[in-house]
Order: C-alpha cells, then sequence, then structure tokens
C-alpha cells in the first residue's frame, strides 16, 4: 500500500512561470519529508527537505510547503527552467530515521 | 568523491537465471540502502543495512531475493531465480545522515 502519493504522473510548464509539484501521504507519523530530483539514466539527488515541525522551506528557486492536517505537501518552482525537466520523486519518514517511504515520481517537462 | 558506484548498470537476463548486482558506497558512510523502481510503485526499499548489519528486510519481495554487505565497501543484491516480473531500475544508495545519495542504477530486463 503506497503510504506517499505522487497522483500527477506528468506536468508541463512554460519557462519562467511557476511549477507546483503535490504529493500526499497517509501516515500521521511521518515527520520528515524531502524531495528528489531525477535525470534519465541518473539515480536520484536530494533536492530540498523539510521537517514537521516547519510549515516552509526555501532554497533559490525551490520552496517546500507542508500541510500537516491536509497530509499534503506541495514544490514549487520559480521560475521554472529547461534544466528544472526531470522526475520529482517526494520521500518521508517517521522518528526523523533514514527509512525513507518514496512516492512513484512526477515528470516535470518546462517548455522553453 | 566517486559517488555510490553501481556494476553492471544493464543487464539482460533469460528467466531463470540467478542474477547479481553490486554496490559500493560512498566511503564514510554507515547505511547502505537497495531499491527498486517500477512505474507502478515507484521507489520501493527493498532492504537496508546499518554498520554492514541488515535492519529491515521486509521490502524484499521473496525468497528468491537475498543481500549480503560482507564489508563497509561493498553489498551485493542477488536474484536467484529471476523472472520477468522483476525487471525493473535498481538503485543502491548510501547516506550518514537523513540524505540517501543514490548511485546511477542497474536496469535489470529478465526475458
Amino acid at each position: 500500500d503506497q503510504q506517499v502519493k505522487q497522483n500527477s504522473p506528468s506536468l508541463s510548464v512554460q519557462e519562467g512561470r511557476i511549477s507546483i509539484l503535490n504529493c500526499d501521504y497517509t501516515n500521521s507519523m511521518f515527520d520528515y519529508f524531502l524531495w528528489y530530483k531525477k535525470y534519465p539514466a541518473e539515480g536520484p539527488t536530494f533536492l530540498i527537505s523539510i521537517s514537521s515541525i516547519k510549515d516552509k522551506n526555501e532554497d533559490g528557486r525551490f520552496t517546500v510547503f507542508l500541510n500537516k492536517s491536509a497530509k499534503h505537501l506541495s514544490l514549487h518552482i520559480v521560475p521554472s527552467q529547461p534544466g528544472d525537466s526531470a522526475v520529482y520523486f517526494c520521500a518521508a519518514s517517521m522518528n526523523t530515521g533514514n527509512q525513507f517511504y518514496f512516492g512513484t515520481g512526477t515528470s516535470l517537462t518546462v517548455i522553453p | 568523491d566517486a559517488g555510490v558506484i553501481q556494476s553492471p548498470r544493464h543487464e539482460v537476463t533469460e528467466m531463470g537465471q540467478e542474477v547479481t548486482l553490486r554496490c559500493k558506497p560512498i566511503s564514510g558512510h554507515n547505511s547502505l540502502f537497495w531499491y527498486r523502481q517500477t512505474m507502478m510503485r515507484g521507489l520501493e526499499l527493498l532492504i537496508y543495512f546499518n554498520n554492514n548489519v541488515p535492519i529491515d528486510d521486509s521490502g524484499m519481495p521473496e525468497d528468491r531475493f537475498s543481500a549480503k554487505m560482507p564489508n563497509a565497501s561493498f553489498s551485493t543484491l542477488k536474484i536467484q531465480p529471476s523472472e520477468p516480473r522483476d525487471s525493473a531500475v535498481y538503485f543502491c544508495a548510501s547516506s550518514f545522515g537523513i540524505v540517501n545519495f543514490f548511485g546511477p542504477g542497474t536496469r535489470l530486463t529478465v526475458l
């Protein structure tokens, strides 16, 4: 049973606009969340994280928002660039441990 | 640093054959993870080791799958016998802390 869900398999956005990637989870024990980015033929690479004690974390063009009551988090990329085209995975862990549960990924295409 | 190294990068085999995937974690990392990526289930954790000791293998799909970590710099994931439904990309990752650092993956095709 998927405890972390990314319901949009793909997303297309114009260069310069905002990309919003969504992630839902079912386990209220999750207390740490990460986003990974994956290019073809490469392994996922860490992008940004957020602890459950926060509701927002920002790093340059990337911002992650956490809504604990809705068990929902989102990744905002502003402005989107063609190099952001990749598959984005959401992941969650409990007790701030290093065993993560991943979603199925969202493929982002940024159109020049 | 070379990052996590996996071999082979691609493996094509026939049903019933034994398959061995190899991983060299980043030096100094004390945790190692094996994941499987499929379209339907995304990235699934198969097993992870802490200080070379298997901690949780509940994600290993069947007894056909086994993993070892004989020392801090090497791990294997073995499938015996392999089946077509095992076709997927298998990732190894290592960490010293929360973030997993992934290798490039092994694309396995079982005919």
